[in-house]
């Protein structure tokens, strides 16, 4: 069971190029995301997407596009890549919410890419 | 102020210790409560999660919850090696809302053998 599998794990960009990140997830969660970690500032959201067909923007988004290609896969583009971009991207996938009130249906992470843009 | 403050750390323990880890917030909406542990180079991983207030124990981990003092609390008993990591609490208002989710930034725990 592969869980969640992102790539690639490393990437050296230069400034302006541009790439996509793939994430794809054997687990059958409808929920998507994206998040970039950086020392110092935590894990934060780019993008999601609720279900199959539907994305939405995070608490980062700016720079960044994303496609649910189908239930399993989710990627992410940088159009143009910046040095601010230089990061640590975690794609995750959650089940839906379960239905009792005290339950809750975690995040299931991938390794991460580690992209430098210089 | 910002939503969700934790200890940054690191934390540098010897084996067999009590560790104590976390977080505070401002969000008095928050009800669901979860401990993350990420290895290094690795995905975060869920740990423990805990829903309103209260206590929660699995083998040597034990959750803390006092919303009274918006205050969340990690403890391992009988640390190991094995358990060096970053901890990143995380906390949501509203049940299935991952998208909500806010992180803390991590404290970097090492447990010297």
């Amino acid at each position: 069971n592969a869980g969640v599998t992102q790539t690639p794990k490393f990437q050296v960009l230069k400034t302006g190029q541009s790439m996509t990140l793939q994430c794809a997830q054997d687990m059958n969660h409808n929920s998507m995301y994206w998040y970039r970690q950086d020392p110092g500032m935590g894990l934060r959201l780019i993008y999601y997407s609720a279900s199959e067909g539907t994305t939405d923007k995070g608490e980062v988004p700016n720079g960044y596009n994303v496609s649910r290609l189908n239930k399993r896969e989710f990627s992410l583009r940088l159009e143009s890549a910046a040095p601010s971009q230089t990061s640590v991207y975690f794609c995750a996938s959650s089940a839906p919410g379960p239905s009792s009130l005290d339950s809750y249906s975690p995040l299931h992470f991938g390794n991460g890419t580690r992209l430098t843009v210089t | 102020q910002k939503e969700v403050e934790q200890d940054p750390g690191p934390l540098s323990v010897p084996e067999g210790a009590i560790v104590s880890l976390n977080c505070t917030y401002s969000n008095s909406a928050f009800q669901y409560f979860m401990w993350y542990r990420q290895y290094s180079r690795k995905g975060p991983e869920l740990l423990m999660y805990t829903y309103s207030s209260g206590n929660k124990e699995d083998g040597r981990f034990t959750a803390q919850v006092d919303k009274s003092s918006k205050y969340i609390s990690l403890f391992i008993r009988d640390s190991q090696p094995s358990d060096s990591a970053t901890y990143l609490c995380a906390m949501s208002a509203r049940r299935g809302s991952n998208y909500k989710l806010t992180f803390g930034k991590g404290t970097l725990l090492t447990v010297n053998p």
